[in-house]
């Protein structure tokens, strides 16, 4: 596609449930990373992969939080068992290469009641 | 570990003056340099970045930035700033040969008067 396209834009869920965002990152862009943005902060690294491959998983804050993109192009970042500090913005970007720029997408406000 | 430093939460100028957003880095190696600015209720939209070369980097929107290895800096700059400008800009860092995660810093509110 044109751009980095993350869905669902917005996802409000109860204490205790499971969800899932969605990232379609741009065709062709071998590497894909998840951020996590407080309001008023800079970005935090979640996770990256490179192709089908997850590389880097070490900001995942803990165990209820995984990733995956089976094919090497989308890719779903679950949350279990959702608590109210899970409330953020997850951003998704991708990359052509190790020296090229990230494209990121509009983000997946989460919001946790 | 590699850390980005943004002094200056917000940053005021005057329409047409010129504007400086300051950032720090440390990493291990040699740095690669982002600069990305954020609209309200909008995605993060690329700027320029520094991977070698020359020190100054022009980007998009008249923006450029200037890298000084030995003061650890990459400084934001803009010879003429616009009220469209009012942004949030955030710097972000990462080691050329380890690590590919970004750090970024906290960010700064930029805001130009009319």
């Amino acid at each position: 596609g044109a751009g980095v396209s993350q869905s669902p834009r917005y996802k409000v869920t109860k204490r205790g449930q499971d969800v899932a965002l969605r990232c379609d990152p741009i065709s062709g862009h071998v590497s894909l990373y998840w951020y996590r943005q407080a309001l008023g902060q800079g970005p935090e690294f979640l996770t990256y992969f490179n192709y089908e491959a997850q590389q880097d998983k070490s900001g995942l804050p803990n165990d209820r939080f995984s990733a995956e993109r089976p094919e090497g192009s989308i890719s779903t970042l679950t949350i279990q068992r959702t608590e109210q500090r899970d409330s953020a913005m997850y951003r998704c970007a991708s990359s052509i290469g190790d020296e090229a720029g990230y494209t990121f997408g509009s983000g997946t406000r989460l919001t946790v009641v | 570990a590699q850390s980005v430093a943004q002094p200056e939460d917000q940053v005021n100028v005057a329409e047409g003056n010129p504007l400086t957003v300051k950032c720090t880095y440390s990493v291990s190696g040699n740095p690669y340099l982002f600069w990305y600015v954020q609209y309200p209720n909008r995605g993060l939209q690329f700027l320029l970045k520094y991977i070698t070369g020359d020190n100054l980097v022009k980007g998009s929107y008249g923006f450029e930035a200037e890298f000084n290895k030995s003061q650890t800096s990459f400084h934001l700059k803009k010879p003429s700033a616009l009220v469209s400008d009012s942004a949030l800009y955030f710097c972000a860092v990462r080691s050329l040969t380890g690590r590919r995660a970004l750090t970024f810093g906290s960010g700064t509110r930029l805001q130009v008067q009319p």
